[in-house]
């Protein structure tokens, strides 16, 4: 079955530093992959997502790659804020979001 | 206000005796999940369902039903609970399965003792 690795486990980065979460993935039959944030206590919310034709999306301060030779993602979020510090979590799926498998999450911290 | 709820959020229990989390959405959505997550380990899927009496094995199924009679309701039973399955569970629903968002549950803290 599909395993989703996620690196790095922990991030502290200056606010107005770029942060970067890389997420790799094993079945190459996998075609939707979104990412969560989840702050402290409070349930996970999708930030944004990428489908497998496609390379790259933005949305203002965020992005997604997607590298599908390589099986692995990546989440870009520019000029940090406080306001980002949560754990992300990266997925994968087969089908478009049937069967999701997420990664172990990434705690980033962003210091004023 | 469109919302996913669960009942209860916090719930205490001893080995063995059989529990139900409800979840309810009210936006119409075809697609139903629940997760566990764990520290270190995320979420994991338990089931699935793709629509009324239309449900499937996510991950980690081992000890867990569900049912899916009505669109709006997919609640998790826990026939005999164990000790391991202390966990926060999360409800999801969205419209489909085409990459469509999935809003969360506020979650059901479960801790067997």
């Amino acid at each position: 079955g599909e395993n989703v690795e996620q690196h790095p486990s922990t991030l502290s980065v200056q606010e107005g530093d770029s942060a970067v979460i890389k997420c790799t993935y094993s079945d190459s039959a996998s075609n939707y992959f979104p990412w969560y944030k989840q702050e402290l206590g409070k349930r996970p919310q999708l930030i944004i997502d990428i489908r497998s034709n496609v390379g790259e999306k933005k949305d203002q301060r965020i992005a997604v790659t997607l590298n599908k030779t390589a099986k692995h993602f990546s989440l870009h979020i520019t000029e940090t804020q406080p306001e980002d510090s949560a754990v992300y979590f990266c997925a994968a799926s087969v089908n478009y979001g049937q069967n999701f498998v997420f990664g172990p999450g990434t705690r980033l911290s962003v210091l004023p | 206000e469109a919302q996913v709820t669960q009942n209860p959020r916090y719930l205490i229990t001893v080995t063995g005796k059989k529990l139900t989390v409800t979840c309810s959405q009210n936006m119409n959505h075809e697609y139903m999940s629940w997760y566990r997550q764990d520290p270190g380990l995320g979420l994991r899927q338990i089931y699935y369902s793709m629509n009324v009496e239309v449900t499937d094995k996510g991950d980690v199924p081992e000890g867990y039903k569900v049912s899916r009679k009505e669109k709006r309701n997919f609640p998790l039973i826990l026939e005999s609970p164990s000790p391991n399955q202390t966990s926060l569970y999360f409800c999801a629903s969205s419209f489909g399965r085409a990459g469509y968002e999935q809003y969360f549950g506020p979650g059901t803290r479960l801790t067997v003792t």
